[in-house]
């Protein structure tokens, strides 16, 4: 079946230390997704994927970066994890993206991150 | 930034009660509304999207309504059992933002 596999799904890191969280799909799906959520919370966008043409929210803290080097796979690089990093990191695609497509969300299970 | 907002933020029910929950969102610039449910330990899944206002979308016991002049979405569960045990999430698109918006979620646990 075509999905969204997020790798780990628990991922635990040291303070400082920097870690790199995994997406990849078989969709082919132009438009790849990075979400983090803290409990009981929304997802908050911090970046996007159209193709090769990265979005980044205007309030997504520097020390997330991302990269996509191909269709299939995209990467959440967190360069110095503080404890208020810790959360669930939802990874989604979609075929094409908003206003006009208004187009449906395909979601990873999450990696869950704890910093310690 | 949008502002949406589901209520209420937890609900438990008896196994067979019907429920529902709500999702306001602003109308300006309204395109679409989308539902997801989010079980424990699992993607979420898309449940419907909606565009047209009094669009009304069906899916064996689950169903919901768009008002999109008053910006708002009911979310109706006939029947709860178990398995409907879940976040289930609206985000709303409008078409300057061009991107979807969540909002904090309905966290619906159906007692045997």
């Amino acid at each position: 079946d075509a999905m969204v596999i997020q790798n780990p799904r628990y991922q635990v890191t040291q303070f400082g230390k920097p870690v790199t969280l995994s997406c990849s799909q078989t969709l082919n799906h132009n438009v790849m997704y990075w979400y983090q959520q803290k409990s009981s919370q929304a997802p908050k966008l911090l970046f996007h994927y159209y193709d090769k043409d990265f979005n980044n929210e205007a309030d997504t803290p520097d020390n997330f970066q991302s990269r996509r080097p191909n269709t299939s796979f995209c990467f959440l690089d967190i360069r110095s994890p503080g404890l208020g990093d810790a959360a669930m990191y939802l990874c989604a695609t979609s075929r094409d993206r908003g206003p006009t497509a208004g187009e449906t969300q395909y979601f990873g299970p999450g990696t869950r991150l704890l910093v310690l | 930034i949008l502002n949406v907002e589901q209520s209420p933020q937890s609900l438990h029910v008896q196994e067979g009660d019907s429920t529902n929950f709500t999702c306001s969102f602003p109308s300006s610039n309204f395109y679409a509304l989308h539902w997801y449910r989010w079980e424990t330990a699992k993607s979420p899944e898309a449940l419907f999207v909606m565009t047209l206002n009094g669009d009304e979308k069906k899916k064996g016991r689950i169903s919901a309504t768009l008002n999109t002049k008053e910006g708002y979405s009911y979310l109706y569960i006939k029947g709860s059992q178990p398995e409907d045990s879940a976040t289930y999430l609206c985000a709303s698109t409008n078409t300057n933002a061009g991107k979807s918006t969540f909002g904090d979620g309905t966290t619906l646990t159906v007692k045997p």
